[in-house]
């Protein structure tokens, strides 16, 4: 299985409401990202988890709360967020080292009115 | 951390090969060069990496100068499924991290 599996695919949510992203993967990764892209625009990081530790947090907005329960899951908890924060939100896996590659999941589009 | 250098858009004639440069002039000597691509709407997909050698697989080949201050994707037979963004990254460190970052990447149109 080399898949990393998002649900949901589609998410549109109120400025008050509170959802969560999820992000699956049983390729025996330890660490594990979150990005957000924006329309025509490149992926960017928002936080690292290596060996269920938060190891990277790029100054993300408390609105955002990531948690790695075990080493297979991966959530976004999404709380009070901003239209603005409209984007495709992107999660990735790879095993721990210098040179190793990402898997990405397929992404869950998220529209906040 | 080093940064890569990529030309917005490019355009190959499907059956042709298509390559693609990025320049990355302040990498540093244990830093890897990776290659993505991203079709629309879907998660970027790995391609290729290497440090120093010419690498091939059966995706792709790498390109790597000898002062490896750039490097060139070449995809030997495009079709119209490589109608995609590319993109050129090298691994970046931060804290013991490695943080993938992606740049504005290359748009590459695969035309019949």
């Amino acid at each position: 299985d080399t898949e990393v599996t998002q649900t949901p695919k589609h998410l549109v949510m109120g400025m008050t409401n509170k959802k969560s992203l999820k992000c699956e993967q049983h390729m025996g990764h330890r660490a594990m990202y979150w990005y957000k892209q924006k329309a025509k625009k490149p992926p960017e990081l928002m936080f690292v988890y290596s060996y269920e530790k938060l190891s990277i947090n790029e100054s993300v907005p408390s609105r955002f709360s990531p948690e790695c329960p075990n080493s297979s899951l991966l959530n976004l908890h999404l709380h009070a967020l901003q239209p603005e924060d409209s984007a495709l939100y992107l999660c990735a896996s790879s095993r721990q080292g210098r040179a190793e590659k990402l898997f990405f999941g397929s992404g869950t589009q998220l529209s906040v009115l | 951390d080093a940064k890569t250098t990529q030309p917005p858009s490019m355009d190959c004639a499907e059956g042709r090969a298509a390559n693609l440069p990025c320049n990355h002039s302040t990498i540093s000597g244990n830093e890897y060069v990776y290659w993505y691509r991203q079709i629309h709407s879907q998660g970027p997909q790995y391609i290729i990496h290497g440090l120093k050698n010419n690498e091939t697989n059966e995706m792709a080949s790498l390109i790597i100068t000898e002062d490896r201050k750039s490097s060139t994707l070449i995809l030997p037979h495009a079709t119209l499924r490589d109608t995609a963004v590319y993109y050129c990254i090298v691994r970046a460190t931060s804290g013991g991290s490695y943080i993938p970052t992606f740049g504005r990447g290359t748009s590459l149109i695969v035309h019949p």
